[in-house]
């Protein structure tokens, strides 16, 4: 069975609203999780490292003002896209690693901004 | 340069081929190695790690080859359930996954 549940699985909303997308690791604690993106026809992009109680780590060119993440728990991160644009359509993924295992993935959600 | 390359492919094969994706890191201090299968619009899910000693699941064979850093995934007996994307992930900090761009697989009847 799963291992960590994202949600939505897909989200319609219209420009300059905000999504947030929920992602739980069902039966490990995960200190860290992590958000990626991936674009039509295109790999994994890593766009940042969620660590519990602490500010996530943002990789180049992400702006952390426009994709808010926050990992409260040990359980759950979320990533918010604030204001969002028909640029930031995609397809959204999260992972996380139970300790000594391979990284398990989310559902995904795929996001179209109208 | 990428820090991690596969073949582009896409690779169309008939049913009952073999087939063999490439995969190379930049990275030395890499640590854990990975193939992932992704169908469309779904995640990826693990297929199988990939160690020095190879590993062979059923009709799937990995190989790693750390001195050359080049990762390899050779499917036998091809099924048309096989048809999808061969990501090659490679992991050097503990969670923090590198993809490569993948590889698409059409398997036809």
């Amino acid at each position: 069975g799963a291992v960590v549940s994202q949600h939505p699985s897909r989200v319609i909303c219209k420009s300059g609203t905000s999504v947030k997308i929920e992602c739980r690791s069902l039966d490990f604690q995960a200190t860290t999780m992590f958000w990626y993106r991936q674009f039509p026809k295109k790999s994994l992009m890593l766009m940042a490292t969620s660590n519990e109680g602490s500010k996530a780590t943002y990789e180049q060119g992400v702006e952390k003002d426009k994709f808010l993440i926050n990992h409260a728990s040990l359980t759950l991160s979320t990533l918010t896209v604030t204001s969002a644009h028909p640029e930031d359509s995609s397809f959204y993924i999260c992972s996380a690693e139970r300790e000594g295992a391979e990284a398990f993935f989310g559902q995904g959600t795929r996001l179209t901004v109208v | 340069r990428k820090e991690v390359e596969q073949d582009p492919g896409p690779f169309n094969v008939p049913e009952g081929a073999t087939v063999a994706f490439n995969c190379t890191y930049s990275n030395s201090a890499s640590q854990s190695f990975f193939w992932y299968r992704q169908d469309c619009r779904k995640e990826p899910k693990l297929l199988m790690s990939v160690y020095s000693s190879g590993n062979e699941d059923g009709r799937f064979t990995a190989q790693l080859n750390r001195a050359s850093q080049y990762i390899s995934l050779l499917i036998r007996d091809s099924k048309l359930s096989d048809s999808a994307t061969y990501l090659c992930v490679v992991n050097h900090n503990a969670g923090k996954s590198t993809f490569g761009d993948g590889t698409t697989l059409t398997v036809k009847p």
